[in-house]
């Protein structure tokens, strides 16, 4: 078990900026989770799949948010013209008990 | 909407005393899991408990589900400065699409003073 592992785990951007994310599961598990948190709140689900399926999208994941999961195994989340309001750090989860460290994004 | 109220927001003790984090809905959850986070770090599962009226202990730390499965707390046991970090609890319900998603409280801000 190597846990749920994050890339980057910090990125500063300019508002406008398009980032990406990617997350690599636990390898066996096939559902995969995306929460934001933001600074002084819990985690907030944004998007579920099960294997390379988007089954659930969360009101918060508005269309500059885009999150693919090919061949059911990494994930990548991706924000398009970032704004300063998408500043949070940004968790995948494979179960409840299996979180990744988390990517902190800053948009300047 | 579910939500999870969490109490106090923040709590600062001295080594060697003991508190409790309540977590407490209006809403019925299937499980009720507990987490500590440290900063800059994802939440690590601390313990789940499922059935109403259910205690589990994990060394210092006792958590308990109410009757009904709609509030929890967590009490630890003289306190240590690795007990310092954030708690959070979050409920989880199944969704229409079948996955399990957890509805998380702000979390309790706990700093423990040698």
């Amino acid at each position: 078990d190597t846990g749920v592992s994050q890339n980057p785990r910090h990125k500063i951007t300019k508002r406008g900026q398009n980032v990406t994310f990617r997350c690599d599961p636990i390898s066996e598990h096939n559902r995969l989770y995306w929460y934001r948190q933001t600074l002084g709140q819990g985690p907030e689900f944004l998007t579920y799949f099960q294997n390379e399926a988007q089954l659930e999208k969360s009101r918060l994941l508005s269309d500059r948010f885009s999150a693919e999961r090919p061949k059911g195994s990494f994930s990548t989340l991706e924000i398009q013209r970032t704004e300063q309001g998408d500043s949070a750090m940004y968790l995948c989860a494979s179960t409840l008990s299996h979180f990744g460290p988390g990517t902190r994004l800053l948009v300047l | 909407t579910q939500l999870l109220e969490q109490s106090p927001q923040f709590l600062s003790i001295q080594e060697g005393e003991n508190l409790t984090v309540y977590c407490n809905s209006s809403s019925v959850f299937s499980s009720l899991q507990w987490y500590r986070q440290e900063p800059g770090e994802g939440p690590v599962l601390l313990v789940t408990v499922v059935t109403g009226g259910e205690v589990k202990k994990l060394k210092r730390l006792t958590f308990q589900f109410g009757d009904a499965r709609k509030d929890s707390s967590l009490h630890i046991t003289a306190a240590q400065p690795g007990d310092t970090g954030l708690y959070l609890c979050a409920g989880a319900h199944t969704s229409g699409a079948g996955s399990y998603q957890l509805t998380f409280g702000k979390g309790t801000k706990l700093s423990v003073i040698p």
